[in-house]
């Protein structure tokens, strides 16, 4: 059963330009979560999605970031006009359906995929 | 102020030794969970342990336990028998409530464990 798949898990952009991060849930989870973590800094919430949903999104800035996760394919996370700010590691999780409040929605994560902008 | 606190920025332990890394959290909801994530070098994230706020037993893992003190608000990671491979970054995550959509975890800012041989 392959975990959660994140790709790519090197990017490089230049500012100004736009920043596509992928990711496949584990076979069987239908609920995605994106995570950004700054150097030396644990991690942040940015946005919980279902299959062409988006349930909570509060920690996700307000400008140049969107999310979706349609129903056929990857959710994708999207950075426009990227600053070198938004140089981070983002991980996505995914956990299974079933009731907050359990361990059941044990969140496993990805890879991560590691932004550099010059 | 923060939501989870982690005191030990950086422990040390020797092989096969146990140790313990601290964690304090501060919510108000009756109904929480509580999660240990190790990260190590090669960055990914391992989900190690749950604890949920109604629990009457401490979670146990393997090598892994939780010291879970309701009262004191404090759920500490012990490692058994460390092993080389235990090195690594160590996160506490908190999930406040049980409300269906309310799934974010709120991390702290994690604990760098060296196992020296």
């Amino acid at each position: 059963n392959a975990g959660v798949m994140q790709n790519p898990r090197h990017l490089v952009r230049r500012r100004g330009q736009e920043a596509r991060l992928r990711c496949s849930p584990m076979k069987g989870h239908s609920h995605v979560y994106w995570y950004r973590q700054l150097p030396e800094e644990g991690l942040k919430f940015m946005v919980y999605l279902q299959k062409e949903n988006i349930i909570d999104e509060s920690g996700m800035p307000k400008e140049r970031f969107s999310a979706e996760f349609p129903k056929e394919g990857p959710s994708i996370l999207r950075i426009q006009q990227v600053v070198r700010g938004d140089s981070a590691a983002y991980f996505c999780a995914s956990s299974p359906p079933g009731l907050a409040g359990s361990g059941t929605d044990t969140q496993y994560f990805g890879p991560g995929t590691r932004l550099t902008v010059l | 102020a923060q939501k989870i606190t982690q005191t030990q920025p950086g422990m040390f332990v020797q092989e096969k030794e146990a140790v313990t890394l601290d964690c304090t959290y501060d919510t108000s909801d009756p109904s929480y969970g509580l999660f240990w994530y190790k990260q190590p070098s090669s960055g990914e994230m391992i989900f190690l342990i749950y604890q949920g706020s109604y629990d009457q037993q401490n979670a146990t893992e393997g090598r892994y336990s939780l010291n879970f003190q309701k009262a004191r608000k404090s759920a500490n990671l012990v490692i058994s028998a460390s092993q080389l491979g235990d090195s690594a970054m160590y996160f506490c995550a908190m999930r406040e409530g049980s409300a269906g959509n309310n799934r974010k975890l709120i991390w702290g800012l994690g604990t760098s464990l060296a196992v020296n041989p």
